[in-house]
């Protein structure tokens, strides 16, 4: 099934440690998003890629990583930086230039 | 002032009843324009695209207004199963490809 898979859909993370969400799309969508949600609140932009091997901030980048170095992959590390990281974690994918953006199921990260 | 702006609600209204959502954006170099609905802890998923010329789905109707930079959704015959939350989606040029969302609406359509 074509598709943008994340994982792990639940994550625990202490205090101070680094975690990595992992972000797969078989779409052959060039263009990669990341978006954070936070309870009763709206999408922030967090990173998106438009091509592999590049990547722009977006709104809320701070405490974030991101990489491109596949097409179908853009995985987000969230950084001991990040202040308050629980939240929803939303991939999602665009053949880009505007178009229509899919998303995958998200990821629940708690910081404990 | 913020990229996209949307009345937050929550709306609550009468099955069967119609029902519209405003959203304005700040870019005016926006090309691209979507709905989204989102339900409780799921992830969005794309509503209709929002086209000059207006354009429908059923009961959905959206709008675009240039001039006054602003987008809406309307719903007919409201059905108890379009409660949801309903994001306005923007793109932020230059980059065509940055899609900022709006902070949602949220409806409940009551019995």
């Amino acid at each position: 099934d074509g598709g943008i898979t994340q994982s792990p859909k639940y994550l625990f993370r202490k205090e101070g440690q680094n975690v990595t969400l992992s972000c797969e799309q078989n779409l052959n969508h060039d263009a990669m998003y990341w978006y954070r949600q936070d309870p009763g609140q709206g999408l922030r932009l967090i990173y998106y890629s438009q091509i592999v091997n590049d990547f722009q901030k977006g709104d809320i980048a701070e405490g974030y990583s991101v990489s491109r170095e596949k097409k179908e992959s853009f995985p987000l590390t969230v950084t001991s930086a990040q202040k308050n990281p629980t939240a929803f974690y939303l991939c999602a994918s665009s053949p880009g230039g505007g178009n229509t953006i899919y998303f995958g199921e998200g990821s629940w990260l708690t910081v404990v | 002032r913020k990229e996209v702006e949307q009345d937050p609600g929550p709306f609550n209204v009468p099955e069967g009843a119609t029902v519209a959502f405003n959203c304005t954006y700040s870019n005016s170099a926006s090309q691209s324009f979507f709905w989204y609905r989102q339900d409780c802890r799921k992830e969005p998923k794309l509503l209709m695209s929002v086209y000059s010329s207006g354009n429908e789905d059923g009961r959905f109707t959206a709008q675009l207004n240039r001039a006054s930079q602003y987008i809406s959704l309307l719903i007919r015959d409201s059905k108890l199963s379009d409660s949801a939350t309903y994001l306005c989606v923007v793109n932020n040029p230059p980059s065509a490809s940055k899609i900022i969302f709006g902070s949602g609406t949220r409806l409940s359509i009551r019995p």
